[in-house]
């Protein structure tokens, strides 16, 4: 399974962009980038995913590196209900979501 | 509310015992997928189901047993309990099946305590 690599843990202010990196340099061309969030006590909850162009929904972006290596979820405005772990999944084919340790953002008021 | 059921939230038993953990996915959603997730090991996925039929099988003890049943609703069974079962088991539904490109919309959990 292609792997993600993500910080450990993120700060952000309130009310601020936060960005939240994700690396993965042995992605295939068939992979899917996919970000899920769990916040505490709660299931996971999916955000975003994206192919090769970056995306947008309500919740986030998702900006591409143009070589797909790489990939940074962006949340335009961080508010206290985002504090949450934030996992970066690569999916293809008929492999399940393999969730990784994440990234914990923490958000200060 | 994502839509998926999951029942009991908590469940507290003893070792050596038998539980059954039940899952009603949203309408309309053919693959279900179960979750384990601990203090040490994270999220692990255990298996999934489309439509009835078993399509991937991941972590899963062979003292864990699951199946999906004709009206789309899932049940894992967890037998022989040790105190290491003891965790969060998150079930999961989607519109379709393999390929996973899309979107999975998880439960709120059932927790199971192991005494």
């Amino acid at each position: 399974d292609a792997k993600t690599t993500q910080p450990n843990s993120m700060e952000s202010n309130e009310e601020e962009p936060v960005h939240l990196p994700c690396n993965h340099s042995t992605i295939s061309g068939t992979d899917y980038i996919h970000w899920y969030r769990q916040l505490p006590s709660q299931g996971p909850e999916y955000v975003i995913h994206g192919l090769t162009s970056n995306v947008n929904n309500r919740m986030a972006s998702l900006a591409i590196a143009e070589d797909r290596k790489s990939s940074t979820l962006i949340l335009h405005r961080a508010t206290l209900r985002d504090a949450a772990v934030y996992y970066c999944i690569l999916i293809s084919g008929n492999t399940p979501l393999v969730f990784g340790k994440g990234t914990r953002l923490s958000v200060i008021a | 509310d994502s839509g998926v059921t999951q029942t009991p939230k908590h469940l507290i038993t003893a070792t050596g015992q038998r539980v059954t953990l039940r899952c009603s996915p949203r309408s309309g959603d053919l693959s279900v997928y179960w979750y384990q997730q601990s203090l040490d090991q994270g999220l692990q996925f255990l298996i999934q189901y489309y439509n009835g039929e078993e399509r991937a099988k991941g972590n899963i003890l062979e003292r864990f047993s699951a199946q999906q049943f004709p009206d789309l609703h899932s049940e894992l069974n967890l037998s022989s309990l040790e105190l290491g079962d003891s965790a969060l088991y998150f079930c999961a539904s989607s519109v379709a099946g393999p390929p996973n490109t899309g979107e999975l919309f998880f439960g709120e959990g059932s927790r199971l305590t192991v005494l």
